[in-house]
């Protein structure tokens, strides 16, 4: 059974780098791994996606290792804004059909 | 270019009453979803459509139906609501099931007395 876990939350200071990582299980090669940003009383919305080692565009970093049963999503530098809940999403292949599984999400608080 | 949209924004229902969720992407996208999210949780599959003409149960089916009108349209159906359906209810949308970029509607909030 295809299970994706990340950790409760996390706190970290203005200015500085944020790493949260996200394990998943019984991932394909080709599966896709993406990473959402939430905040209160509004959809999430998309922020990052990559099938393998690293990919990186404007707000964040995403490293997938080899063996891939885990991913990184990088935050550079976060400001109070950047306080949000972060999701990570696997579209698991398998059996003809995909399983399309969010982690419960991690809560990252932003300090002054 | 308004994205996904989703009617009502929010509704009061009594336990055994119905409802239709709307949901409408114009971004000519194949795939479309509902979730919903429970307070201080993470979001859970309900159904999907993988193109126009196809769907498919998630994690979370019981107590629910969609149906894919057409490519910009998926509703979702509570025939007979109860109380443990009290959730916020989000559609979103993709060009492919696999690819996993999904945006988001705001959400229908959902309480049932």
């Amino acid at each position: 059974l295809a299970k994706t876990t990340q950790p409760i939350s996390m706190d970290s200071y203005e200015g500085q780098e944020v790493n949260i990582t996200c394990s998943h299980n019984n991932i394909a090669t080709n599966d896709y791994i993406t990473w959402y940003q939430q905040f209160p009383s509004q959809g999430p919305r998309f922020i990052i996606q990559g099938y393998k080692t690293k990919v990186t565009n404007e707000v964040a970093s995403l490293f997938i290792p080899a063996d891939r049963k885990s991913s990184t999503l990088s935050l550079p530098r976060v400001s109070l804004s950047d306080t949000a809940v972060y999701y990570c999403l696997v579209a698991y292949s398998g059996a003809g059909s995909y399983q399309l599984t969010f982690g419960k999400g991690t809560k990252l608080s932003v300090i002054p | 270019n308004a994205g996904v949209t989703q009617t009502p924004k929010f509704q009061v229902l009594k336990t055994g009453q119905s409802m239709t969720l709307q949901c409408a992407q114009d971004m000519n996208h194949n795939s479309m979803y509902w979730y919903r999210q429970d307070p201080g949780m993470g979001l859970r599959l309900i159904y999907y459509s993988a193109s126009e003409g196809t769907t498919d149960k998630g994690e979370v089916p019981n107590g629910y139906n969609v149906s894919r009108l057409n490519k910009r349209e998926f509703s979702l159906r509570l025939e007979s609501a109860a109380p443990s359906q009290t959730s916020v209810y989000f559609c979103a949308s993709s060009e492919a099931l696999e690819r996993g970029t999904q945006y988001f509607g705001p959400g229908t909030r959902l309480l049932v007395l």
